[in-house]
């Protein structure tokens, strides 16, 4: 069973552009999360997506958004990129919104802003 | 979700057990314990999960002491590739109805390196 998939691995933009993340989860998981990770504040929670709906929101500005699809695949959007929103991007999926799952995290895609 | 306090490195001889310690004196009734690590470059793994019980998986053991307010996290024979940062994370499920909420607070984690 394959993974969970991030594309693009790499990416570099400037400031003021935006960006789109794509995430497919594992094969039959219904669930999508994204973090952020940077050397300075470490892992943080982005949201959270199950059947299509955002479900769980962390403490981030409102240029971070999400969207999860039917298939259950999902894109994060930056918009008007910063500095500081150079960072690792962590995607992960569970099967079923249920308690004590265990999340599968992708390998991450990192952004760089220049 | 409650605190936890790890050290922030450890060094370990391969081939030797590995014991990580986790402090969460705050933790509540109905939060879980869970570990994860996060081996350079990748996303974080999951190790393992516990409530009150010990609990033994295929990659490691975690002993929670009775008052819950530690637990330690024991890889029985490290190899190399278990270099990471090791993360202890307590958390309570939020349900709703259809489902539940699933937000990981990850701190900074222990660094384990394992020496050949």
């Amino acid at each position: 069973k394959a993974g969970v998939t991030q594309t693009p691995r790499y990416l570099i933009k400037t400031r003021g552009q935006q960006v789109t993340l794509s995430c497919s989860p594992i094969s039959g998981h219904r669930s999508v999360s994204w973090y952020q990770q940077t050397p300075g504040q470490g892992l943080q929670f982005l949201f959270e997506y199950f059947s299509e709906t955002q479900r769980n929101k962390g403490n981030f500005p409102g240029r971070f958004s999400g969207r999860q699809f039917s298939n259950s695949r999902s894109e994060m959007n930056v918009s008007t990129l910063e500095l500081g929103d150079s960072a690792l991007y962590l995607c992960a999926s569970r099967q079923r919104q249920a308690a004590n799952e265990k999340l599968f995290f992708g390998s991450g895609t990192q952004l760089s802003v220049l | 979700d409650a605190k936890t306090t790890q050290p922030p490195s450890m060094d370990c001889a391969e081939g030797r057990a590995a014991n990580l310690p986790c402090n969460h004196s705050t933790i509540s009734g109905n939060e879980y314990v869970y570990w994860y690590r996060q081996i350079h470059s990748q996303g974080p793994q999951y190790i393992i999960h516990g409530l009150k019980n010990n609990e033994t998986n295929e990659m490691a053991s975690l002993i929670i002491t009775e008052d819950r307010k530690s637990s330690t996290l024991i890889l029985p024979h490290a190899t190399l590739r278990d270099t990471a940062v090791y993360y202890c994370i307590v958390r309570v499920d939020r349900s709703f109805s259809g489902g539940s909420n699933y937000k990981l607070t990850f701190g900074k984690g222990t660094l384990l390196t394992v020496n050949p």
